[in-house]
């Protein structure tokens, strides 16, 4: 069984600040996990993957992420926000062989100026 | 390369009618998946294919909902009849193979709304 946890459903940061998405999951196998983005009335987008090669994972739009497996944990991190980065992210887990993906309930990235 | 095409774009209908949905995944994507979200959640899989076969249909409403893909390409989804709770985003995504380390391209979504 695979979950995933995102904590903050609401997360908000002035323009140029560090942004910072948590997720945490549960996988009993090792995991492949993903962030995507939706902005509004648009599908998810792939920011980037962890599939157990580099644990610093580098994704589009300046975003980043770590692999920490002692902590269960793959937070979404970005030196500094834009306004254009305002959208919903979603943490997805997958696992080997047939790919059942999980995601969390998403976190809401609201940018002031 | 063209993307994950879903057709409408919006829906509104009343409950207890009927609603169908159309996606056409990318070109040479053997999977494809049916998603539904629901306002301040995360997507929920409704049902995977495998070319034209079903992979799992575990949280798929079988008593109202239906998905079908005949040619392994293009898929519907089909919800009849339709309940107020019903009302969410359906998004399809395909990905190149059903294993867990490739990415899904997920489609603009339906957005569904029943009254």
């Amino acid at each position: 069984a695979q979950s995933v946890t995102q904590l903050g459903s609401h997360v908000s940061v002035s323009e140029g600040a560090l942004v910072l998405l948590r997720c945490n999951y549960s996988s009993s196998v090792p995991p492949y996990l993903f962030w995507y983005v939706q902005y509004p009335n648009q599908g998810l987008q792939l920011l980037l993957k962890y599939t157990s090669a580099a644990t610093l994972v580098k994704g589009i739009n300046g975003f980043e992420a770590e692999f920490k497996k002692s902590e269960t944990s793959f937070h979404l991190t970005k030196p500094s926000a834009h306004m254009s980065d305002a959208a919903e992210y979603f943490c997805a887990v997958g696992s080997g062989g047939s790919y059942i993906p999980t995601f969390g309930r998403g976190t809401s990235l609201i940018v002031h100026p | 390369e063209a993307g994950v095409a879903q057709s409408p774009r919006y829906k509104i209908i009343e409950k207890r009618q009927s609603v169908a949905f159309w996606c056409n995944p990318i070109s040479g994507h053997a999977t494809l998946y049916w998603y539904q979200q629901i306002l301040g959640q995360g997507p929920k899989l409704l049902i995977q294919f495998q070319n034209n076969g079903v992979v799992d249909d575990s949280q798929l409403p079988k008593d109202r909902f239906s998905a079908e893909r005949l040619k392994g390409v293009d898929s519907t989804l089909k919800i009849q009849p339709a309940k107020l709770e019903d009302s969410a985003v359906y998004l399809c995504a395909s990905s190149l193979v059903s294993q867990g380390s490739y990415e899904q391209y997920f489609g603009p979504g339906t957005r569904l709304t029943v009254t």
